[in-house]
């Protein structure tokens, strides 16, 4: 079985600031792991992925996150909030596309970051 | 646009009518996913198609909710007799075999009167 929990629903920074928003996992085979971004009444848009190559991932945006074995964790960040990242974030979980999972995305709850002036 | 679509966008029904909801992925991509999106929640897993093959559905699929995705291509969700807990975004994903990124379509917004 496999799940997310991401921490903290809501996330306010001011424009500027560093953006961390916290997942951890669980998964009982080595994940692949995703950010997703979603804005008001849109479909979700791939930020960045993990499948097991570097530990630090580059994404669009300026987004990176960095995959923590140890800590069971996958926290995004970014250096330098915009107004235009304001919008709820999704980390997701699946794992090995073969035998019963088939790549099905397990979803964290969301955290809508907000962005101060 | 060479996206996955989805149509309608929205969809305003009243309990107990049946609605359908169409998803067009991207033309290469063989794997479909059909994920449920409640306010305030991350999506939820539905069923999956692996090119005309309905190979998973999840439990929240019930007996109401049928999927089809005749000849590999489009799929479509049934909802029969819609009940006020159906109301939901409706998401739809696709992806290439061996890659594991699904890209989504706008969804559906159901709500049910």
């Amino acid at each position: 079985a496999q799940s997310v929990t991401q921490l903290g629903s809501h996330v306010s920074v001011s424009e500027g600031a560093l953006v961390l928003l916290r997942c951890n996992y669980s998964s009982s085979v080595p994940p692949y792991l995703f950010w997703y971004v979603q804005y008001p009444n849109q479909g979700l848009q791939l930020l960045l992925k993990y499948t097991s190559a570097a530990t630090l991932v580059k994404g669009i945006n300026g987004f990176e996150a960095e995959f923590k074995k140890s800590e069971t964790s996958f926290h995004l960040t970014k250096p330098s909030a915009h107004m235009s990242d304001a919008a709820e974030y999704f980390c997701a979980v699946t794992h090995n596309a073969g035998g019963t999972s088939y790549g099905k995305l397990t979803f964290g709850q969301g955290t809508i970051l907000t962005v101060h002036p | 646009d060479t996206g996955v679509s989805q149509d309608p966008r929205h969809k305003i029904t009243k309990r107990g009518q049946n609605v359908t909801f169409r998803c067009d992925p991207i033309s290469e991509h063989n794997r479909l996913y059909w994920y449920r999106q409640t306010l305030g929640q991350g999506p939820e897993f539905l069923t999956y198609f692996q090119n005309e093959a309905q190979l998973e559905k999840s439990r929240l699929l019930s007996n109401r909710f049928s999927a089809e995705r005749p000849k590999g291509s489009f799929s479509t969700l049934e909802i029969q007799r819609t009940e006020q807990g159906d109301s939901a975004m409706y998401l739809c994903a696709s992806s290439v075999r061996g890659l594991r990124e699904q890209f989504f379509g706008p969804g559906t917004r159901l709500t049910v009167l």
